[in-house]
């Protein structure tokens, strides 16, 4: 069974950078066809996507966060990272990391770990 | 890019059918087959519970079924029980090659 453990800072300040591992488990990040992505989801807010990467190593980033994200992977470590410059209050969410198939929907998730900016 | 849009909420009676829509564009519901739907309860990770427009994952009961035409898709809950009031949100793969989620609609069970 495949399974997904986000893992990194619960606190960060504002206008540092956001760091977050995702931890693959049953499987791995170099499987062919599959995508890994990140999606966060503030406060009472509904769900956004925030980036992916192919196992290929091809990269795919939300338009609205794009000059802030880098998405990388680690196959040695069967892992791959999320970075976030420049935080805010309004980077505060839960963070999802989640595997994605050739049919382009989200399979597996982990269980979120919620970011906090302070200021 | 824009989110998809969904009523923010729906009600059903248990045993009713209820619908919930998620609108988009032809850059995305309505360009491609890539729509799914996720059930997400309180303090828990999304559940895939539709993809590729109208596929059930396994263990995925019969009662949810999706649909699409032109850029309004849709999920279905037919008999909607108690154990189904959550948070449901649609997603989208676009012409640019990213991922739009819609807005989420809360379904409450009277």
């Amino acid at each position: 069974q495949l399974q997904l453990q986000e893992s990194g800072p619960g606190l960060v300040k504002s206008s540092e950078t956001l760091s977050l591992t995702c931890t693959v488990s049953g499987g791995s990040v170099s499987s062919s066809s599959y995508y890994w992505g990140w999606i966060r989801q503030s406060p009472g807010k509904g769900l956004e996507w925030i980036a992916s990467i192919y196992y290929s190593g091809s990269t795919y980033y939300n338009p609205s966060l794009k000059s802030r994200v880098t998405i990388s992977e680690d196959t040695s470590k069967n892992q791959f990272s999320l970075k976030l410059s420049s935080v805010t209050a309004a980077d505060t969410a839960v963070y999802y990391c989640a595997r994605l198939t050739p049919l382009r929907d989200f399979d597996y998730w982990g269980q979120g770990t919620l970011v906090t900016v302070s200021s | 890019q824009s989110a998809l849009t969904q009523p923010a909420s729906v009600s059903g009676s248990p045993g009713q059918s209820i619908t919930i829509s998620c609108t988009g564009t032809s850059s995305d519901v309505g360009g491609y087959k890539y729509v799914s739907w996720y059930q997400q309860n309180p303090g828990k990770a999304p559940k895939l519970m539709i993809y590729e427009v109208s596929n059930r994952p396994s263990g995925v009961s019969n009662r949810f079924s999706g649909s699409k035409s032109g850029t309004t898709a849709s999920l279905t809950i037919s008999g909607v029980q108690a154990e189904d009031e959550a948070d449901y949100y649609c997603s989208s793969y676009t012409s640019r090659s990213t991922w739009v989620f819609g807005g989420g609609t809360k379904l409450t069970v009277l």
